[in-house]
Formats: structure tokens, sequence, C-alpha cells
């Protein structure tokens, strides 16, 4: 089981706006990261720090953390952004832990 | 460019060892710290470890301090996760990801090993 909760899937049309969530008890006092994870690839870094964007992300990514919950937010989807994507965090008990994963699909 | 390379996939019996070697270039090796992420076929992710690749200071997750042993060698740059006793659940694509001090991110990835565990 995981400190951290997504909901499994969120399915949006192209051009419209994807919000996955993530909640956890910890999340208050400590950092969301998002990772997107393409079939067959290795998770990319696309928010750190709650809602910092890494260098080369497109500005369509963003990110908040509000009480328990964070929000990764993909304002005007496309299709090349269905993917699988997690939230990072340290748990109450300071062991870093995964969200389950939320597969995005944009069709 | 900031590049993490690992070693090949890898055929294990129950109860055998692997290891697994993640080969750093691009920037300091020991600024940065190093993490072992795994995922089970068509599961999620699940972090793993810390090494202080400065210190060779650990920190293990609780599911697998008994089994996991991390390591690094600062002069080939590289970090070393083994997996002992291994299990048909073990199973896996074990990924390193740098980190960096003070903070939880997770920056860069290697391509990932896929260990297999079979009869």
């Amino acid at each position: 089981s995981s400190d951290l909760t997504q909901p499994p899937s969120v399915s949006v049309s192209p051009g419209q706006t994807a919000r996955i969530t993530c909640s956890g008890d910890a999340l208050p006092k400590k950092y969301a990261y998002w990772f997107q994870q393409k079939s067959g690839q290795a998770p990319v870094l696309v928010i750190s720090d709650d809602s910092k964007r890494p260098s080369g992300i497109p500005e369509r990514f963003s990110g908040s953390n509000s009480g328990t919950m964070a929000t990764l937010t993909i304002s005007g989807a496309r299709v090349e952004d269905e993917a699988d994507y997690y939230c990072y965090s340290v748990d109450s008990s300071g062991d870093r832990v995964f969200g389950g994963g939320t597969k995005l699909t944009v069709i | 460019q900031v590049q993490l390379v690992q070693s090949g996939a890898e055929v294990k019996r129950p109860g055998a060892s692997v290891k697994v070697s993640c080969m750093s270039s691009g920037y300091t090796f020991t600024n940065y710290p190093m993490n072992w992420v795994r995922q089970a076929p068509g599961q999620g992710l699940e972090w793993m470890a810390w090494i202080n690749t400065g210190t060779g200071g650990t920190q293990y997750s609780r599911k697998f301090q008994d089994r996991v042993t991390i390591t690094r060698d600062t002069s080939a740059n590289t970090a070393y996760m083994e997996v002992n006793s291994l299990r048909f659940e073990d199973m896996a694509v074990y990924f390193c990801a740098r980190g960096v001090y003070g903070d939880s991110v997770l920056d860069h990835w290697g391509q990932g090993t896929l260990v297999s565990v079979a009869s």
C-alpha cells in the first residue's frame, strides 16, 4: 500500500485541462514531486518542490500543494502527454514514497 | 550532460543474488546522492534505498532493508544495488536515480535494468 493516494486513471480530450491529484497526510509538511513515465521508458521529472518546472518541461505542466493534496495540472493536454504519472514525497516516518500512479488518457 | 548508464538484464534463479551497477558521468559523482527504485511488471514505482555517495551512508525502505545492499565506488563513479535471496516477486525493472542533498528530488534516471527470476 502507498501513503500517497492517486486516482487510477484520468481521461481528457485534447486541448482540455487534465488534473491529477495526490493525497497524503505528510503533504502539508513535505514537498511533492511528479514524474511522467511513458511505456517502456524511465520516469521523467516534470514538477519539483510542489510547483517548480525543470528545464525542458513544457509550460502546460504545473503543480500545486495545498493541505493534504498535491495536484498536477496539464493545461491544454496533448496526445503526447498520454502516460503514467506518479507523485512522490516523504511519508510521516521519513521514508520516500511514490503514489500508486495515474494513467492519463488523452483522446 | 548528466548520464546514468546501468548494467544489462539479468536472469537469476530463486535464492540467488543479483548486483546491478549504475555508472555516472557529466557531473561530480560525490556531490549528489543516488537512489534506487524498482518497478514490477505492470506495477507502480517503489523507492528502495538511498546512498550518500560522498560518505557511503545509506538509508533503506523498511521493506527492503533486510535483503538489499547499496554501495558505491567513487573511483569508478558507480553505484551498486545488490538483492540477496531472490524471490519470484523480485522480478522487476530496477532504476537508479540521482538525488540532491537537502532535497528529495530525483532529477536524472538510469535506463533501468530488468531482473528476471525464474527456475
